[in-house]
């Protein structure tokens, strides 16, 4: 079973739809992140969340706004979603270790807002 | 903003030859991280080098880092087929998130 799960695997909606993206891990990681993947833009940090009391905003916030259920749960949502979020979404783990902070990504999910 | 920069964007070669990719960043690094992407797939880690370390080896994997120029390369022997993806570095500047760049991609063909 895949350490970093992600629901849905694909999605497409329309602008104005609150969506959400969740996420799950099996690795007992505290940090989780949520980054989105453009063609030609690498990946950039939307939010991430050292433990489920703590909340950061990322590079590219606006627009999103994610809540950590549970150790192992972090979730994104798309509050009214606009046709410049369709993007591929990567949700992504990593233990709590001084300097050894490397990142086990899930599968992804690939949203289209039309 | 982005930390890392790859260059080149794109690399083509053929199998057996070596990849060379490089990495540039701005501010000072804790760590830096390569990472791999298969095609529309979540990025796999390679390889971490710290601050203080120059150079690391991981399997047909080599990765130096300079920390005086602000640049890392990751050195890819024997390529095969299966190398072919689009590889990313990732610095981490404080302990808190990584800063990834926009990637190389790397098609090696048989």
């Amino acid at each position: 079973d895949a350490d970093v799960t992600q629901t849905p695997r694909n999605r497409i909606t329309k602008t104005g739809k609150r969506i959400m993206l969740e996420c799950s891990q099996t690795k007992g990681h505290d940090r989780m992140y949520w980054y989105r993947q453009d063609p030609g833009l690498g990946l950039r940090l939307i939010y991430y969340s050292f433990d489920v009391k703590d909340i950061n905003k990322g590079e590219i916030s606006d627009g999103y706004s994610v809540s950590r259920q549970a150790q192992a749960k972090f979730s994104l949502s798309l509050e009214s979603a606009i046709p410049n979020q369709t993007a591929l979404y990567f949700c992504a783990t990593s233990a709590r270790r001084e300097g050894m902070n490397e990142q086990f990504f899930g599968p992804g999910t690939r949203l289209t807002v039309l | 903003s982005q930390q890392g920069e790859e260059d080149p964007q794109a690399l083509s070669i053929q199998e057996g030859e070596n990849a060379t990719m490089n990495c540039s960043y701005k501010t000072s690094i804790n760590n830096l991280q390569w990472y791999r992407q298969n095609s529309g797939r979540g990025l796999v880690h390679l390889i971490l080098i710290r601050s203080n370390e120059r150079e690391k080896h991981s399997g047909r994997l080599r990765v130096t880092l300079d920390t005086s120029k602000k640049s890392s390369s990751l050195l890819i022997t024997a390529s095969r087929a299966a190398d072919t993806a689009s590889y990313f570095c990732a610095t981490d500047q404080a302990g808190t998130a990584l800063i990834f760049g926009k990637g190389t991609t790397l098609s090696v063909s048989s």
